[in-house]
């Protein structure tokens, strides 16, 4: 079975400065990779995915992730965060079943 | 296109009593999905539809929670009786079944139904 560890539960960070947040995940076969965003009293929406090919991914917002094989790793990155980017993480992982597994979550937030 | 239709949005029982919620899926999507989501956790798949066939439901404590999709589209979630460990919120999610992974993998959620059992 696939699992899925985001290293930090809370992420505290000021308006304008980088952000990664981390994922390892276990598997014994290939995953595929996904970051969603929550906001309060909102549904899960999708910053993006990796399936396959280009091991960097870009998404929404201006996010971008890396896949890491070797390193059973897809953090998540933003060079410079808004105010708005206050909302709770969360990494996922499937193994091409369309399941997805999550981790516990990641709260970020932004200060002026 | 409008987007996964949950409801209520909030709902507040006894344990013991029973509840239910409802999803409507984006309009052509196949596959429906229920998540928990506790308080300080990810979310959880509670059971996978294919159209109105299950395709997943080993999450599912089914001594007290059910689930049908009647006619391929709307889905109903009920808890018969709850517990306090019930308390989550409830996420429906959808997504088409096409050929490409790119696609069914894009999936949509819905708002959810906070319950609290008290």
């Amino acid at each position: 079975a696939q699992s899925v560890t985001q290293l930090d539960s809370q992420v505290p960070v000021f308006e304008e400065a980088p952000v990664e947040l981390r994922c390892n995940y276990s598997s014994s076969v290939s995953v595929y990779l996904f970051w969603y965003v929550q906001y309060p009293n909102q549904g899960l929406q999708l910053l993006l995915k990796y399936l396959s090919g280009s091991t960097l991914v870009k998404g929404i917002n201006g996010f971008e992730a890396e896949f890491n094989k070797s390193q059973t790793s897809f953090h998540l990155r933003k060079p410079s965060v808004h105010i708005s980017d206050t909302a709770e993480y969360f990494c996922a992982v499937s193994v091409d079943d369309y399941k997805l597994s999550f981790g516990a979550g990641t709260t970020v937030t932004v200060r002026a | 296109e409008a987007g996964v239709a949950q409801s209520p949005r909030y709902k507040i029982i006894e344990k013991r009593q029973s509840v239910a919620f409802w999803c409507n899926p984006i309009s052509g999507h196949a596959t429906l999905y229920w998540y928990q989501q506790i308080l300080g956790q990810g979310p959880k798949l509670l059971i996978q539809f294919q159209n109105n066939g299950v395709v997943d439901d080993s999450q599912l404590p089914k001594d007290r929670f059910s689930a049908e999709r009647l006619k391929g589209v709307d889905s109903t979630l009920k808890i018969q009786p709850a517990k306090l460990e019930d308390s989550a919120v409830y996420l429906c999610a959808s997504s088409p079944n096409l050929e490409d992974r790119e696609s069914n993998y894009g999936y949509t959620f819905g708002s959810g139904t906070r319950l609290t059992v008290v």
